[in-house]
């Protein structure tokens, strides 16, 4: 009965390749969000989706696609992959993200390690 | 812009008390989260602030003061399984949504 679930875990790919990482919530949430953690730890939005709309897109080179086919699913597909995408990647979900409080509280899936040769 | 500011590492020992503070600067604040993160694990919730004052979880406590853009996070009876990096985050409402803003992390490293 995981809450957030991302697919794959670990990710080992060739410079160029296309790849993709699949999340899934079943908390019942609207709005859904990728994030970026380098090697430095740092972690940062990427996009924000609400109730399959898109509504952050904090201006990630368009290589990054976004989609959600449902609310419940928000998947990230990478394009001509480079050095630098190398970072572990983070889908989360939170109820909504425009009342403020609480309720905006995200919850993390488990990451998605991509490294990039 | 938003700036926030944490301490890269701080040290402890099991059953002290530990402060991790965090300053921060954003137009548009709507709140703080704290998350704790174990290495190679997602970020956790631990706690929410939005109004001045401090919110009180078990052993885990978070201050904030809006007017000094200021919060810390108290953890209480260390445990060696509170080795981790603790996270700060800031919501800031802008174009009739919030996004969650992230400090880089306290990386707390508790010894017995």
């Amino acid at each position: 009965d995981t809450a957030v679930s991302q697919t794959p875990k670990y990710l080992v790919t060739q410079m160029g390749n296309d790849k993709s990482i699949k999340c899934e919530q079943n908390l019942g949430h609207d709005t859904m969000y990728w994030y970026k953690q380098d090697s430095k730890k740092f972690l940062k939005i990427m996009f924000s989706y609400n109730n399959k709309e898109l509504i952050i897109n904090e201006t990630v080179p368009n290589r990054f696609s976004p989609k959600s086919p449902d609310k419940a699913h928000l998947n990230l597909h990478i394009n001509s992959l480079e050095l630098g995408d190398s970072a572990v990647y983070f889908c989360a979900s939170s109820r909504r993200m425009t009342s403020g409080g609480v309720t905006d509280t995200q919850y993390f899936g488990p990451g998605t390690r991509l490294t990039v040769l | 812009g938003q700036n926030i500011d944490q301490p890269t590492e701080m040290t402890a020992t099991e059953g002290a008390i530990v402060q991790i503070n965090c300053t921060y600067q954003t137009s548009g604040f709507n709140g703080l989260f704290w998350y704790q993160q174990h290495a190679g694990e997602a970020p956790t919730f631990l706690s929410y602030n939005v109004l001045d004052g401090l919110e009180e979880k078990g052993r885990f406590s978070s201050f904030l003061s809006r007017s000094k853009g200021y919060s810390y996070l108290l953890l209480k009876e260390l445990q060696m399984k509170d080795s981790a990096s603790y996270l700060c985050a800031v919501i800031r409402f802008s174009g009739g949504y919030n996004k969650l803003i992230f400090g880089a992390g306290t990386r707390l490293a508790v010894h017995p």
